[in-house]
């Protein structure tokens, strides 16, 4: 069965705190990613990588940097967490088609505040 | 500009009645998929169907049924004879397709389904 894992799914920090939120997958994708979800705005994408040690900007990466030093794990920080950026955090991973576009599989989620 | 839009934000019906989600996609590619996503309470996505630009044809799965119309940019999800667990978000998403082989998502504002007893 496909899973995707989140390290929490709740976390509560402070104000310029470095935070990281963790995800692994167990389906031997070469592509995760990382979303941010607020209500009335969907999803949006922060990075996505397509292989270890690659990443790709988003539609929203400022205040955020990732890190995948293994192919089942794909790591978000938050370098100095801000109140703006209590959200909920959906990570994803898919397969790599050529020519095609794969369905996501999507974790549980880490809702963070950030007081 | 590739989007997404999900005009309706919430929708209340009342359980075995039928309802339609509708999706409304921007895209100047001519190839590209478009997906249905459920969020129950739980907060996990749930895949639901996948549609590529050169399949127009309608899908029924069970109780759900799926119209990809691209003379009018839309893509729109009816549930029939609705039930509590079809409670939920409802998402909408728009993937072009990249030559690396990743695709990105664009999501709707998504639509919240609440069906009562």
């Amino acid at each position: 069965d496909v899973k995707v894992t989140q390290s929490s799914r709740y976390l509560v920090k402070r104000t310029g705190e470095k935070v990281f939120l963790e995800c692994v997958q167990d389906m031997d994708h070469e592509n995760m990613f990382w979303y941010r979800q607020d209500p009335g705005l969907g999803l949006r994408l922060i990075y996505f990588s397509y292989d270890v040690k690659m990443k790709e900007k988003g539609d929203i990466p400022e205040g955020y940097s990732v890190s995948r030093e293994k192919k089942e794990r794909f790591s978000l920080i938050l370098e100095s967490a801000s109140t703006n950026q209590t959200s909920m955090y959906l990570c994803a991973s898919s397969l790599v088609t050529s020519g095609g576009a794969n369905e996501q599989y999507f974790g549980p989620g880490t809702r963070l505040t950030v007081t | 500009a590739q989007k997404v839009t999900q005009a309706q934000t919430e929708i209340s019906v009342v359980e075995k009645e039928d309802v339609t989600l509708d999706c409304v996609y921007e895209t100047r590619d001519t190839t590209y998929y478009l997906f249905w996503y459920k969020q129950p309470p739980s907060g996990e996505l749930v895949f639901l169907i996948r549609r590529n630009s050169f399949d127009e044809q309608n899908e029924i799965s069970g109780r759900y049924s799926w119209n990809f119309q691209k003379s009018t940019s839309s893509f729109n999800f009816t549930i029939t004879a609705s039930q509590v667990v079809d409670s939920a978000v409802y998402f909408c998403a728009l993937s072009e397709v990249e030559s690396g082989g990743y695709n990105k998502l664009i999501f709707g504002a998504g639509t919240r389904l609440a069906v009562h007893p």
